[in-house]
């Protein structure tokens, strides 16, 4: 059981837009910054979106972060097959004082 | 910035100790966090720990087993983690930054007896 909630899974296809969800508390999500990973399959996870909504360099605007209370949400716009991937999101829990994840998203693009 | 470099790992048989290290090659080291991450086969991401220049942080479910050091001089960083069972077979990731901005390669981890 993790302590963010995400779908197990979405799907939507090419060219279009999704929207994946991370819900919290207040120990984590509503206190602090929420971070996002693409795991591609049989790859390490990378940084995708940092401090809500940051995006590293190299990562294409079609990515996008926001937060919001207790929740937090991941865009992906103008979809490609190359996005197909498992996404989490992260934030630190002062409770815990743990960097807590969520249980991650598979996408599927269709 | 280059990702950290992982060293280590394998097949260990339960209650061995797990060592695994984690090489910085350029770039600052003592202003960033460095953490360790592991995600079991089929499974998300948990957090281990992570050392910092103010001290450490351990996920408390794993705390009594887990160590983690920085050796500053070298640029690396390790995990230390006792009394392995199988449910501790995983790959295992380093990661720089506040957020686990970067990651390490992976190191795949058995325990099997």
């Amino acid at each position: 059981q993790s302590v963010l909630t995400q779908p197990p899974s979405a799907s939507e296809t090419p060219g279009q837009r999704v929207s994946i969800s991370c819900s919290g508390s207040n120990s984590n999500v509503g206190s602090y910054q929420v971070f996002w990973y693409q795991q591609l399959s049989g790859t390490a996870p990378k940084l995708l979106i940092q401090n809500d909504n940051r995006r590293p360099s190299g990562v294409p605007d079609r990515f996008s972060g926001s937060r919001s209370g207790t929740s937090a949400s991941l865009a992906i716009s103008g979809l490609r097959s190359e996005d197909e991937a498992d996404y989490y999101c992260s934030s630190w829990d002062d409770s815990l004082s743990a960097w807590v994840f969520g249980g991650g998203t598979k996408l599927t693009v269709l | 910035q280059v990702p950290p470099r992982q060293l280590g790992g394998g097949l260990l048989k339960p209650s061995e100790t797990l060592s695994l290290t984690c090489a910085v090659d350029g770039g600052p080291f003592t202003t960033f966090h460095w953490g360790w991450i592991r995600q079991p086969p089929g499974k998300g991401l948990e957090w281990i720990g992570e050392v910092h220049q103010g001290g450490g942080e351990y996920n408390p479910s794993l705390q009594s087993r887990v160590t983690i050091s920085a050796d500053m001089s070298r640029k690396q960083f390790s995990l230390t983690m006792t009394s392995l069972t199988a449910a501790d077979t995983a790959i295992y990731y380093c990661a720089r930054g506040y957020g686990m901005t970067s990651w390490g390669q992976g190191t795949k981890v058995t325990v099997s007896s």
